[in-house]
C-alpha cells in the first residue's frame, strides 16, 4: 500500500532559526514529490515538485531534497518568519496514476 | 494571480440531507480534483475529472457522491444523502496539465461542511 510518514509530528522552533522536516515513502512506482503549506483553515500551497530525477528544489527560503533510492525527503526552512507557522505536507505521485497520497504533515509554530 | 474559488465556504446540513459544493477551477485547467480532510487526519483524494467525465475515483466517493462540470466554469460535487462521517472540508483543485512535467496543483480555499 503507497504510504507516505511524516515526521515530526510537530515543532516548536524560535523564530530566524532553521529547521527541517522529514517525509518517507513507500510510493512506488514513483513519479514526483511535492511540499505543499497549509495555514490552518485554508487549502494547500504548493512549495516544491520534484521528480524522481532531481535531488533538491529551492523555493525562497525552502529548500527540499530527494533521494529516491532510500525514498526520503527533506524540506528545510532557512531564517523561519512568523508566518512560516502551518502545517507542511509531502505529497507523493505514483508514475500511471492522477491520484495523489498525501503524509500527516507536520505541524511548525514558529514562535517570537 | 488566477486561483481556484469555492463556496460556500461553510455549510451546516441535517443527516440525509443533499449538499451541492461548488468550486470554479482556473481558468485554462483542464484537470479537475475533490480531495477531502477530516478535522486532524490527512488530506484524502475523492474524484479526478477530465474531458467531462470521472478519470479516477478513491474508495471513498461511493454512490453517495457525484461530479458534475454544468457548464465552462462550474465543478460540483454533490452528496446526495448526508451522514455524520461526510463532516470535513472539501477542496476542489485543478491543475493544468498532468504526465510529465508533473503539472502543479491549484487548490482553493475550501469548504467546510459539518453535518448534525
Amino acid at each position: 500500500k503507497n504510504q507516505v510518514e511524516q515526521s515530526p509530528q510537530s515543532l516548536i522552533i524560535l523564530e530566524g532559526k532553521n529547521c527541517t522536516l522529514q517525509c518517507n515513502y513507500t510510493v512506488s512506482p514513483f513519479s514526483n514529490l511535492r511540499w505543499y503549506k497549509q495555514d490552518t483553515g485554508r487549502g494547500p500551497v504548493s512549495l516544491t515538485i520534484m521528480t524522481f530525477s532531481e535531488n533538491t528544489k529551492s523555493n525562497g527560503r525552502y529548500t527540499a531534497t530527494l533521494d529516491a533510492d532510500t525514498k526520503q525527503s527533506s524540506l528545510h526552512i532557512t531564517a523561519s518568519q512568523l508566518s512560516d507557522s502551518a502545517s507542511y505536507i509531502c505529497v507523493v505521485e505514483p508514475s500511471g496514476y492522477s491520484t495523489l497520497t498525501f503524509g500527516k504533515g507536520t505541524m511548525l509554530l514558529v514562535s517570537p | 494571480e488566477p486561483e481556484v474559488t469555492q463556496t460556500p465556504s461553510h455549510q451546516v446540513t441535517q443527516m440525509g440531507q443533499e449538499v451541492i459544493l461548488r468550486c470554479v477551477p482556473i481558468s485554462n485547467h483542464l484537470y479537475f480534483y475533490w480531495y477531502r480532510q477530516i478535522l486532524g487526519q490527512k488530506v484524502e483524494f475523492l474524484v479526478s475529472f477530465y474531458n467531462n467525465e470521472i478519470s479516477e475515483k478513491s474508495e471513498i466517493f461511493d454512490d453517495q457522491f457525484s461530479v458534475e462540470r454544468p457548464d465552462g466554469s462550474n465543478f460540483t460535487l454533490k452528496i446526495r444523502s448526508t451522514k455524520l462521517e461526510d463532516s470535513a472540508m472539501y477542496f476542489c483543485a485543478s491543475s493544468e496539465y498532468e504526465g510529465s512535467p508533473p503539472g502543479e496543483l491549484f487548490f482553493g480555499e475550501g469548504s467546510r461542511l459539518t453535518v448534525l
